[in-house]
């Protein structure tokens, strides 16, 4: 297992157009987040996981966010109508929870998002 | 409101010497205080871990101490070298979170020099 894998590293997209990324968490994790990081801040909660159920969305991730984690593998931020403000670093984590142990996550690499 | 602070000014240090840096918090009751480090285009990486219950952890040159009293952690490097120098994020999992989810820090970066 090569850790968190997150694709691609790298979009510019034109204002209004959809973007897509994918992240591929570490296989035994059973818990998967997304989290959104602009330059000088640190990473802000947007949507996690557990298996392939959405448990909890944060008020950042509007209407034009979507994410999917089907059979409970990998993950897919979808983000339509793009706009300026959404330029970020877009980071993915996976986490095992085994009852109340909690362990730290592992961050993937990111996808930097650049809007014009 | 809640917040979680980091001093924003970066820390310039000499090698060799301990790098100690500081986190914060008003309006939390955190169950557990993290510290990543993060290099620049890439994402946080984990270092320690430590308990609302416990005072103190250490992992090799790391040593983290948390005051649940006067709501502050202290991340100290000891023997510091040039590869130490990147930004450095504390994050809280709150007690009431079952979901472990991080909120973090702004950061504070790093600079050691040779």
């Amino acid at each position: 297992d090569t850790g968190v894998s997150q694709d691609p590293r790298h979009k510019i997209t034109k204002r209004g157009q959809n973007v897509t990324f994918r992240c591929d968490p570490i296989s035994e994790h059973n818990r998967l987040y997304w989290y959104r990081q602009t330059l000088g801040q640190g990473p802000e909660f947007l949507t996690y996981f557990q298996n392939e159920a959405q448990l909890e969305k944060s008020r950042l991730l509007s209407d034009r966010f979507s994410a999917e984690r089907p059979k409970g593998s990998f993950s897919t931020l979808e983000i339509q109508r793009t706009e300026q403000g959404d330029s970020a670093m877009y980071l993915c984590a996976s986490s095992l929870v085994v009852l109340t142990d909690f362990y730290g996550y592992t961050f993937g690499s990111g996808t930097r998002l650049t809007v014009v | 409101s809640q917040k979680i602070e980091q001093n924003s000014e970066a820390l310039n240090i000499q090698e060799g010497k301990t790098a100690t840096l500081t986190c914060n918090y008003t309006n939390y009751s955190p169950a557990y205080l993290q510290w990543y480090r993060q290099d620049p285009g890439r994402g946080p990486v984990f270092l320690l871990l430590i308990r609302e219950n416990e005072k103190e952890k250490r992992k090799e040159r790391l040593k983290v101490t948390f005051d649940t009293t006067l709501k502050q952690s202290l991340f100290h490097i000891t023997a510091s070298q040039p590869a130490d120098s990147a930004t450095y994020l504390c994050a809280l999992v709150r007690v009431d979170n079952a979901g472990n989810m991080l909120t973090f820090g702004g950061g504070t970066r790093l600079m050691v020099k040779p």
